[in-house]
């Protein structure tokens, strides 16, 4: 089953607002990605987190590895209508020293954006 | 370049019948992702592939569910006998350098009635 807790389940805000949403884990992660899905497509990768504490910047998109290692953040400024998806958090959990890219996906927060 | 290519991207079938799901991996790419994706469990990996060998096949579900990958641009997942619990979005997803880094398909929808 699932080992990511992602919230919120859902968010529906208006356009030039910013969007915040969150994943935790009661495990380690020793990596962190963000995906967005659209309606009929694959999930795409926005953002990965390599280090603890770590904050990265993907346009209006910033996200940061928990420094505890079991959480990571989203952030969405002055959100657009094309911001509109599903937007997933996955995890690499820590296992020796193998990077296997074995993936736990959250649930995903779904987000409307009104014009 | 293209990327990950997915057939069929809709199948209807009924219950009992064989599913064939097959996977072009983006070329270049060395590691290779089955997953599923359901409202109820969200998004799981199935089973990967590293250099057309199974990593790890601890997701399939049972028995009925096989994978293979006979060589670095081909990969299909068979589903035998089908039963209506299996009906879901199925992602074949690839990669190179940074195994986690993964490049989606559009997915195949698969529904058994």
């Amino acid at each position: 089953g699932q080992q990511l807790n992602q919230s919120p389940q859902s968010m529906f805000i208006q356009e030039g607002e910013d969007v915040s949403m969150n994943c935790t884990s009661s495990s380690i992660f020793n990596t962190w990605l963000w995906y967005k899905q659209d309606p009929g497509e694959g999930p795409v990768l926005l953002i990965a987190l390599y280090k603890a504490g770590e904050l990265t910047s993907n346009g209006r998109l910033t996200a940061q590895f928990g420094i505890t290692r079991k959480d990571s953040f989203l952030n969405i400024s002055a959100s657009i209508p094309s911001d509109v998806g599903i937007y997933f958090c996955a995890g690499q959990r820590v296992r020796g020293s193998s990077n296997t890219g074995k993936l736990i996906f959250g649930q995903g927060t779904t987000l409307q954006v009104k014009p | 370049d293209a990327g990950v290519i997915q057939s069929p991207r809709h199948e209807v079938t009924e219950m009992g019948q064989e599913v064939t799901l097959r996977c072009k991996p983006i070329s270049g790419h060395n590691s290779l992702f089955w997953y599923r994706q359901t409202m109820m469990r969200g998004l799981e990996l199935l089973i990967y592939f590293n250099n057309n060998v199974p990593i790890d096949d601890s997701g399939m579900p049972e028995d009925r569910f096989s994978a293979k990958m006979p060589n670095a641009s081909f990969s299909t997942l068979k589903i035998q006998p089908s039963e209506p619990r299996d009906s879901a979005v199925y992602f074949c997803a690839s990669s190179f350098l940074r195994p986690h880094e993964q490049y989606f398909g559009p997915g195949t929808r698969l529904t058994v009635t």
